[in-house]
């Protein structure tokens, strides 16, 4: 089935630096969604695009619907501890067809 | 609201055995999904379901079977567990584009 490309697939940074990762797609998205799954949990909700070229932020988290409707890109400034966890992107093409996922960014933070 | 909530947290089989996750949401969404996720595949639809009584496949969905009698429940089925279905499974729903996950389900074939 068809996948978004997430990259980089892990990251390993310091406490308090910027962190960004983007999804790319060859086919167009009416919507993109951004999940954070911390460990033993479900992915929960973090920031939904709806337009081409919105940007919406969510307190430290920004996230873009690029304006060719086939990538998005999430930015989280100033990490912390509790930002560790597996960072996914979705797109979604329209009505009820099911929502297609990236494989993930596995984000590591060291105080 | 509880949200999406799934039983068991976790469980063992044995191969060739069956068992059913249950899924159940209070929100009233019409639209519910089953995906497993295993270590750097990400999350890999299994079924969907679009409203009660419409069910359809995903991208993996062998070895599993779905109903949606009601909108509030959404089980999935092993019929004949294989080691292969080792996984975590994840069940989810939503009224418009934006899905929200339940705990999981850790499922152990050995």
């Amino acid at each position: 089935g068809q996948q978004l490309n997430q990259s980089p697939q892990s990251m390993f940074i310091q406490e308090g630096e910027d962190v960004s990762m983007n999804c790319t797609s060859s086919s167009i998205f009416n919507t993109w969604l951004w999940y954070k799954q911390d460990p033993g949990e479900g992915p929960v909700l973090l920031i939904a695009l709806y337009k081409a070229g919105e940007l919406t932020s969510n307190g430290r988290l920004t996230a873009q619907f690029g304006i060719t409707r086939k990538d998005s890109f999430l930015n989280i400034s100033a990490s912390i501890p509790s930002d560790v966890g597996i960072y996914f992107c979705a797109g979604h093409h329209s009505g009820n067809t099911p929502l297609v996922f990236g494989k993930g960014t596995r984000l590591s933070v060291i105080a | 609201n509880a949200g999406v909530t799934q039983t068991p947290k976790f469980q063992v089989l044995k191969t060739g055995q069956s068992m059913t996750l249950q899924c159940a949401q209070d929100m009233n969404h019409e639209y519910m999904s089953w995906y497993r996720q295993d270590p750097g595949m990400g999350l890999r639809l299994i079924h969907y379901s679009v409203g009660a009584g419409i069910t359809d496949q995903g991208e993996v969905p062998n070895g599993y079977n779905v109903s949606r009698s009601t909108t509030e429940d959404f089980p999935l089925r092993l019929l004949s567990a294989a080691p292969s279905q080792t996984s975590v499974y994840f069940c989810a729903s939503s009224a418009g584009q934006e899905q929200f996950f339940g705990p999981g389900t850790r499922l152990t074939v050995l």
